[in-house]
């Protein structure tokens, strides 16, 4: 089956680095995704990775290995506006989202 | 960027209505535009899957005379809901996916129904 892993909640504190993880375990790849959403809000996209590697886009970064079947996502320089829960998607062979049921994450001052 | 406007923002129906979800492409044509559920703390959960001109695709378990879809034009979708019922309350979001892309990044802004 298809399936995608991620933590349920983390904490980190304002102004620190926080990292993301998500696993999965997809019929194909066509690229993951991760998504921002506030309570009550729809998602936001955030990035898209297909390659293996870094991409960073200001304070956020995302990784992927593919052979590993591991991304992260990496918060830099942490705000309180960043208390969101982040969403691991991925796209399978048939170009459908797979979704991870995403991870809180709690900011404190 | 891409905009994705999903109208009513929130609607509060009396059971056994129907309520019309509309999800609207304003800068872009979708092909190809999706439904989903969200309950309280829960993932996005895929009702259907809407391509201009055909039926929807809908998942496994999502009732598809009560889920009723509608895309008419690339930058149209709509879902009803028929004979709502208070279980039907739920975060409603549409997403698109523009014409000659395979990634899905577009959001609308969802639709909070509460039926009572």
């Amino acid at each position: 089956g298809q399936n995608i892993d991620q933590p349920t909640e983390m904490t980190a504190t304002e102004g620190a680095i926080v990292q993301i993880n998500c696993t999965y375990q997809t019929s194909g790849f066509n690229g993951l995704f991760w998504y921002q959403q506030h309570a009550g809000e729809a998602p936001t996209f955030l990035s898209y990775n297909v390659l293996d590697g870094l991409e960073e886009k200001g304070r956020f970064s995302s990784f992927l290995s593919r052979s590993k079947g591991y991304s992260y996502l990496l918060l830099k320089e942490l705000q309180m506006k960043d208390s969101a829960s982040y969403l691991c998607a991925v796209m399978d062979s048939n170009y459908q989202l797979i979704w991870g049921a995403g991870t809180k994450l709690i900011i404190k001052p | 960027g891409a905009v994705v406007s999903q109208h009513p923002s929130w609607v509060i129906c009396k059971s056994g209505t129907s309520v019309k979800i509309e999800c609207r492409s304003l800068d872009f044509q979708a092909t190809t535009m999706f439904w989903y559920r969200q309950f309280p703390k829960q993932s996005l959960m895929l009702m259907a899957t809407s391509n201009e001109g055909s039926k929807a695709t809908y998942e496994q378990g999502v009732e598809k005379d009560k889920f009723l879809i509608n895309h008419a034009s690339l930058t149209l979708s709509t879902l009803t809901v028929t004979s709502a019922h208070p279980e039907d309350s739920s975060f409603y979001i549409c997403s698109a996916r523009a014409y000659g892309s395979d990634t899905e990044a577009f959001f609308g802004q969802g639709t909070r129904l509460t039926v009572v």
